[in-house]
This record gives structure tokens, sequence and C-alpha cells, in this order.
């Protein structure tokens, strides 16, 4: 079955400074990936997905991912965080049966 | 206009009660899941139905029993609650390979 890694569990940035969350899948297949995010007490926001074609994919937020077989990641990355982005992020992998396995989550921290 | 709604939003309650978080969709999807959160944010899927048919069904006791009457609803009846069933549940909904559209969550507090 499919699996998510985020090594990072928390990370800090300064406000201003470029961030890049990093995501390993594991799964047989092409997978399909996605990243979301979520705000303390919210639900789950989808940011951005790779379904095929273009590796370098953008989301809303101004975040954007890569993906990279040869590596199995799918690292988000944000060129200039803002206070607003600390939240919880989940990198998932889903098959083409839609079961989506979610990673255990990065939290990021935004120094002023 | 809320896409993905729970009920209830909160719900606190005793050991060994029966309980009901309700869950409906407004986007068309034909697929609905149960997720549960735990306290270190760990997300995990619980049960998914197609068209109001059983697609996958993790290791979960079976005090819990999702219920869909049809394909825009998906409930979920627990039995019997456990201080181990304290979490935050998220149902979501999609199309097949689109992405998941998530509900707000139902925070479960067993005293």
């Amino acid at each position: 079955a499919q699996s998510v890694t985020q090594p990072d569990i928390h990370i800090t940035v300064s406000e201003g400074a470029s961030l890049e969350l990093r995501c390993n899948y594991s799964y047989g297949a092409t997978p399909y990936l996605f990243w979301y995010v979520q705000s303390p007490g919210q639900g789950l926001q989808l940011l951005l997905k790779y379904f095929s074609g273009d590796t370098l994919v953008q989301g809303i937020k101004g975040f954007e991912a890569e993906f990279k077989r040869s590596q199995s990641s799918f690292n988000l990355r944000k060129p200039s965080v803002h206070w607003s982005d600390a939240a919880e992020y989940f990198c998932a992998v889903a098959d083409n049966n839609n079961d989506m396995r979610f990673g255990a989550g990065t939290r990021l921290t935004v120094k002023p | 206009d809320t896409a993905v709604s729970q009920t209830p939003k909160y719900l606190v309650t005793q050991m060994g009660n029966d309980k009901s978080i309700k869950c409906e969709q407004n986007l068309g999807h034909d697929t609905m899941y149960w997720y549960k959160q735990d306290s270190k944010k760990f997300l995990k899927i619980m049960f998914s139905y197609n068209n109001k048919e059983l697609i996958i069904n993790e290791t979960v006791p079976n005090r819990f029993s999702p219920k869909s009457p049809d394909k825009a609803h998906l409930n979920l009846h627990i039995n019997s609650l456990e201080l181990g069933d304290s979490a935050v549940y998220f149902c979501a909904s999609s199309s097949l390979n689109q992405p998941q559209h998530f509900g707000d969550g139902t925070r479960l507090s067993i005293l």
C-alpha cells in the first residue's frame, strides 16, 4: 500500500524567508500527490495536486511543489513566507482508487 | 454553501454511550470518507463509500459503523464509546481521481 513520510515534524522560519517542506512517498505506480494545509481548529484545505504532466505544480497562496520521480519526492516550496502561513501541512498520496494516505504532518511556525 | 458539512462540530459525552456524527456533501461526488485525527495530528482513513457501497474498511473496531443512506450522506455511528475514541473525525468526499474535499471536523471528547 502507498505511504508518505514527512521527515520534519516542526519547522520554524522567519517571515519573508523561503520555505521548503519535504515529502517522500512510496507507491509502485504513478502516484497522485497532494499537499493540504490545516489551520488550528480547522479542516484540511487543498493547496495543490499532482496527477500527471508538468512536474512543477502551482497551488494557492503562492505555494508550489515539484514531483521528482527519481527521488520519490514531492516537496512543497514558497519563496517568501507570511505570518498567516503558520499551520500544519500534510502531504498525501493516493492510488487510482482514490485511497489516500497522509504523512504525519509538518508544523510550520513563522517568526516575526 | 458549505460543500462538506459535518454535525455536530463538538461532541462531549461519557464513556459507554452511543453517538452519531452526520456528514453531507453537496458536490455531487460519488465517494465519501471518514478519517480520524488523533492528538498528534495523525490522519488515518477509517472508511470510504462509493455510491453507498463500502470500499475501504481499515482496521477499525466494529463499534464503529458507517451508514450511507444515499451518495450525498455518510454518517458514523459509534457504540460503547471508549476514552481512546477521543479525536477529531473528518468527513471528506471526492470524485474518482480528484482531490478530496474535507469537512471542518467533529471534535469528540470522552469523559
